[in-house]
């Protein structure tokens, strides 16, 4: 099952301009990544920020984190049509031992010429 | 270090049969996760092995099933195909699994006729 929803579904924005996905989940979290996935290929890791950050920047990328609101996005700054992918978050719950994420709906991102 | 390898990475096969897909995990990486993912449940956890032993698992009927071995290589099987388990199989390997990134494969995309 999905531990919840991407907004938007889809989005389209001229290269140069920012591009900002939220992704919501409904548990507690250990930490949450974020993914890209280019045409059905596999998924590249692009970061990760745990329960106890708030914010985290790499390269491009800015991550926030919402414990509370159980929240996060991911902003990517001077878009490029290379970044055109689909994202996905993903959730690792607290307690227990090993991997089991958890993934968001995802956010079709397309940036167009 | 070589990236995570998939075989096959495509795969035709008809109801009733079964199938085995192979993951190789990055060198070193114990962890090794398995995901289904399809257009209308998306990206689904399947399970995780860690140290040839299946240490979580998804909501998944016993006919997946997967095993480890020692030198961290997964193989996952489904038995009894049905058409609705067509979908792209990703496979995720990560040092200890202990909540960490995880490095995903090109997948296996099987179809089931």
């Amino acid at each position: 099952s999905q531990q919840g929803e991407e907004d938007p579904q889809a989005l389209s924005i001229q290269e140069g301009e920012n591009a900002t996905m939220n992704c919501s989940y409904k548990t507690s979290i250990n930490n949450l990544q974020w993914y890209r996935q280019n045409s059905g290929r596999g998924l590249v890791h692009l970061i990760l920020i745990r329960s106890n950050e708030r914010e985290k920047h790499s390269g491009r990328l800015r991550v926030t984190l919402d414990t509370s609101k159980k929240s996060s996005s991911l902003l990517i700054t001077a878009s490029r049509a290379a970044d055109t992918a689909s994202y996905f978050c993903a959730t690792d719950p607290p307690g227990g031992g090993g991997n089991k994420l958890t993934f968001g709906t995802g956010t079709q991102l397309k940036v167009e010429l | 270090k070589a990236g995570v390898t998939q075989t096959p990475r495509y795969l035709i096969k008809t109801r009733g049969q079964q199938v085995t897909l192979s993951c190789s995990p990055i060198s070193g990486h114990r962890s090794v996760s398995w995901y289904q993912q399809t257009p209308g449940q998306g990206l689904q956890f399947l399970f995780e092995y860690f140290s040839e032993t299946q240490r979580n698992k998804g909501n998944f009927p016993g006919r997946f099933s997967g095993r480890q071995f020692s030198n961290s290589r997964s193989e996952m099987n489904v038995s009894t195909l049905e058409l609705g388990d067509s979908a792209l199989y990703l496979c995720a390997s990560s040092l200890q699994g202990a909540q960490e990134t995880q490095y995903f494969g090109p997948g296996t995309r099987l179809l089931v006729l």
